[in-house]
């Protein structure tokens, strides 16, 4: 089963709202991503979680804040979003964060609409 | 120059027909190489790893060259359903973290 989880499928936020998106993965993966995907475009990583910590931020502005509270699970806290970032947001995980044997697996990825 | 480059398409192929893409990537140490199938408004999945000694996977084949920093993907007897947008992946590394750098898709239309 390579299946990973993500609540809720449809976002819509105002400018001054505070959200989260969750995402589990009960695979025993020790990999775990977060990715910004607008239309036409392909993914764009933005946080990277391995062993549960934060491994890698790819200078993503403070109004987006990852948390991993144990190894199955994943959130992503917004807070005073921007219309542009407005996107669809797409989880991953891997068995591990380095090796040879590192496919991601994709979650179905929230549709966030900030207004 | 980007990490790694597709041709975006479309390419418009009837069913039946075979149709490669091709995908250059610019480290030479990348190590792992993918190819992912995007549907619209969908997830990316995984589609195959790509092998230094090339793979199959039914009517799909994937090869890389390493010298010349390119993977290819081949599919066979198209079918409606592999219209899809194709996203090649390489792997980079930051601080002995593994990212996956994606490729902007090949967009690819199966016609009846």
């Amino acid at each position: 089963d390579t299946e990973v989880t993500q609540t809720p499928k449809h976002l819509v936020m105002g400018m001054t709202n505070k959200k989260s998106l969750k995402c589990e993965q009960h695979m025993g993966h020790r990999a775990m991503y977060w990715y910004k995907q607008k239309a036409k475009k392909p993914p764009e990583l933005m946080f990277v979680y391995s062993y549960e910590k934060l491994s890698i931020n790819e200078s993503v502005p403070s109004r987006f804040s990852p948390e991993c509270p144990n190894s199955s699970l994943l959130n992503l806290h917004l807070h005073a979003l921007q219309p542009e970032d407005s996107a669809l947001y797409l989880c991953a995980s891997s068995p591990f964060p380095s090796g040879t044997s590192y496919e991601q697996y994709f979650g179905p990825g929230t549709r966030l609409t900030v207004t | 120059r980007k990490e790694v480059e597709q041709d975006p398409g479309p390419f418009n192929v009837p069913e039946g027909a075979t149709v490669a893409f091709n995908c250059t990537y610019s480290n030479s140490a990348s190590q792992s190489f993918f190819w992912y199938r995007q549907d619209c408004r969908k997830e990316p999945k995984l589609l195959m790893s790509v092998y230094s000694s090339g793979n199959e996977d039914g009517r799909f084949t994937a090869q890389l060259n390493r010298a010349s920093q390119y993977i290819s993907l081949l599919i066979r007897d198209s079918k409606l359903s592999d219209s899809a947008t194709y996203l090649c992946v390489v792997t980079s590394t930051t601080s002995g973290t593994y990212k996956y750098i994606f490729g902007t898709g090949t967009r690819l239309k199966v016609l009846a």
